[in-house]
């Protein structure tokens, strides 16, 4: 079935620092969607995108739908502690038998005040 | 407006016991998911509803069964629990495009 790869798997980082993350796919994705999921609590969706080549803002957090429509980059600007938590790309290709969406195994974020 | 609602947040159940998780929504979505979180191994699908009256296997189906009770319902059930099972259950529900997750149950099998 179709899989996510999502880079890197952790990363630590000083209070203040830019983050950087993405998700790569072998297939093309119609949609692309990135959550948070703070310790103990469900995801919750942070930025959607839906056309290839779209930058789309959310305050300090900027996500790239790929030309390629196989990839998904997501950046958070300037860190700070509540930025702690793991994130997850989600990809969805409405051609599938399905719909459903797919997810990276999540990169988890330390952030060191 | 609750969203996702849970139960139970925590369980302990002992190998061969059987049980189910609720889920509930007041959204009014037609699908609903049942999601399992291992460490580094991300979300998993169970069981997914598309709509009322429907349930399909997803990628991890094996030793669960789910009923879509009605259209804010969808239930999650364990026969008989097996340590492999210890995880974190998230239910979900979508209309259109991203999902919203309830806050999950955390399951432990000894």
């Amino acid at each position: 079935g179709q899989q996510l790869n999502q880079s890197p798997q952790s990363m630590f980082i000083q209070e203040g620092e830019d983050v950087s993350m993405n998700c790569t796919s072998s297939s093309i994705f119609n949609t692309w969607l990135w959550y948070k999921q703070d310790p103990g609590e469900g995801p919750v969706l942070l930025i959607a995108l839906y056309k290839a080549g779209e930058l789309t803002s959310n305050g300090r957090l900027t996500a790239q739908f790929g030309i390629t429509r196989k990839d998904s980059f997501l950046n958070i600007s300037a860190s700070i502690p509540s930025d702690v938590g793991i994130y997850f790309c989600a990809g969805r290709n409405y051609g599938g038998s399905q719909g459903n969406l797919i997810f990276g195994k999540g990169t988890k974020l330390s952030v060191k005040p | 407006n609750a969203g996702v609602t849970q139960t139970p947040k925590f369980q302990v159940l002992k190998t061969g016991q059987s049980m189910t998780l609720q889920c509930a929504q007041d959204m009014n979505h037609n699908s609903m998911y049942w999601y399992r979180q291992d460490p580094g191994m991300g979300l998993r699908l169970i069981y997914y509803s598309a709509s009322e009256g429907t349930t399909d296997k997803g990628e991890v189906p094996n030793g669960y069964n789910v009923s879509r009770l009605n259209k804010r319902e969808f239930s999650l059930r364990l026969e008989s629990a097996a340590p492999s099972q210890t995880s974190v259950y998230f239910c979900a529900s979508s209309e259109t495009m991203g999902y919203t997750f309830g806050s999950g149950t955390r399951l432990t099998v000894v």
